[in-house]
């Protein structure tokens, strides 16, 4: 499968803890993207990369949140110290700078914080 | 506020139907209305629109824009069972990198 991988799919943890999440994009593609998606509602951006270079971050990305790509193929993000309302899916998704309009989206990875 | 406003919310119809899901949008520098649909897990991409009038068509379902009006629809002719899912349509943002969605339309096609 040669598609965007999220691992891990679902995650339950304690309200306190931290989690990292990994995105794992489609090999040729240098752009990058985290969304978050609760329920009835569509995906919300988090933050976006070019190869390894962070070139924005939305306004939800608290600064418990941190996202890196360090050689600009895999990225992680991370929570620290969950909060309840940090349950979401998280979306990775990616897409090549000629056709960025198409983000091929991953499965996601579901946190469940109580 | 930039923003899409999707309607209906939610919708049941059966096999055979065709059915029109709306969204409509207040974007300050438009580019582009994106069109996806997401079944149990990740999105995937339907259309791009980016000029008015013209249609975009894949198999059962075409899509077009009217950016006098502002808005975009979806059309599915002929639905089958398998078109259930949340239709989700998008915009860029200022900075062009952040696709910012609508709540979506959850179609649910029944036998």
């Amino acid at each position: 499968d040669t598609g965007v991988s999220q691992n891990p799919r679902h995650k339950i943890t304690k309200r306190g803890q931290n989690v990292t999440f990994r995105c794992d994009p489609i090999s040729e593609h240098n752009r990058l993207y985290w969304y978050r998606q609760t329920l009835g509602q569509g995906p919300e951006f988090l933050t976006y990369f070019q190869n390894e270079a962070q070139l924005e971050k939305s306004r939800l990305l608290s600064d418990r949140f941190s996202a890196e790509r360090p050689k600009g193929s895999f990225s992680t993000l991370e929570i620290q110290r969950t909060e309840q309302g940090d349950s979401a899916m998280y979306l990775c998704a990616s897409s090549t700078r000629d056709s960025s309009y198409e983000q091929y989206f991953g499965p996601g990875t579901r946190l469940t914080v109580t | 506020e930039d923003k899409v406003v999707q309607s209906p919310l939610s919708l049941v119809v059966h096999e055979g139907d065709t059915v029109t899901l709306n969204c409509s949008y207040e974007v300050t520098n438009f580019r582009s209305l994106l069109w996806y649909k997401q079944e149990k897990k990740a999105p995937t991409f339907l259309f791009m629109l980016t000029s008015s009038g013209i249609e975009k068509k894949s198999g059962r379902l075409s899509s077009i824009l009217d950016k006098k009006e502002l808005f975009s629809i979806l059309n599915i002719t002929a639905t089958q069972t398998g078109d259930s899912a949340i239709y989700l349509c998008a915009y860029y943002s200022n900075s062009g990198y952040a696709l910012n969605f609508g709540k979506g339309t959850s179609l649910l096609v029944t036998p």
